[in-house]
């Protein structure tokens, strides 16, 4: 099983300031890697996947990057929307034996 | 507008069973791959069961293989969960997620979630 480990568990972050997010795998996932927004109480929201390609209604302001084993998901300037919990997710391998990160919990500070 | 409607859930003895559904609009149901994802309450996410478009293949985490079955009925644009011999660390909230891509092809990630049905297995 590959491995998806998260970085920090807990980022606090002034409105209007950069985040970044780190997701690590175990072994190479190649660039077959999602991000998800989660709010409290509400499903995830697909924000990224193939590591950088944003989905569809996603802001500028969320942007991914990296391949292999480390990745990045960067909010440019963060809006109060934008506070919530995080999840790296990979889907490299066949069959299917997907796994997601621990989450990383984004705060005001 | 797609729309994924969780049912089925409830609190369950361990070693019990119980069946989910996902009631699916607004897409060709037909057309896409559809997973079930969990949460266990304060926890992260855990992918359970992916199912091909036409039902021809089934796949499963290691945790869930051979308890669980995930299935379809496309003239009904309904997604499910068998959940068998039940443990407390099923505990969850089950969500169903669309797979993201082409008709017929297989992405492995997840466009749209329901909002989810909670299963709580406890005596």
């Amino acid at each position: 099983e590959i491995v998806m480990t998260q970085s920090p568990a807990t980022l606090s972050v002034s409105p209007g300031e950069r985040a970044t997010l780190s997701c690590r795998a175990s072994q190479s996932v190649s660039s077959n890697l999602a991000w998800y927004q989660q709010k409290p109480g509400q499903a995830p929201r697909l924000l990224i996947y193939g590591a950088s390609t944003r989905a569809t209604g996603i802001p500028a302001r969320f942007s991914g990057s990296g391949s292999g084993t480390e990745f990045t998901l960067t909010i440019s300037s963060l809006q109060s929307e934008d506070f919530a919990v995080y999840y790296c997710q990979q889907y490299n391998n066949w069959p299917p034996e997907l796994t997601f990160g621990g989450g990383t919990k984004v705060e005001i500070k | 507008q797609v729309q994924l409607v969780e049912s089925g859930g409830g609190v369950v003895q361990p070693g019990g069973s119980l069946r989910l559904s996902c009631a699916a609009s607004g897409f060709t149901f037909s057309s896409y791959g559809m997973h079930w994802v969990r949460q266990a309450p304060g926890k992260g996410l855990e992918w359970v069961a992916f199912i091909r478009y036409d039902g021809s293949n089934k796949y499963y985490a290691d945790s869930v293989k051979g308890r669980f079955t995930i299935s379809r009925d496309n003239s009904k644009n309904t997604l499910y969960l068998q959940m068998n011999s039940l443990r407390a660390e099923d505990t969850a909230v089950y969500y169903c997620a669309k797979d993201f891509g082409r008709p017929s092809s297989v992405t492995l990630y997840f466009d749209y979630w329901g909002q989810g049905t909670l299963v709580t297995v406890s005596s």
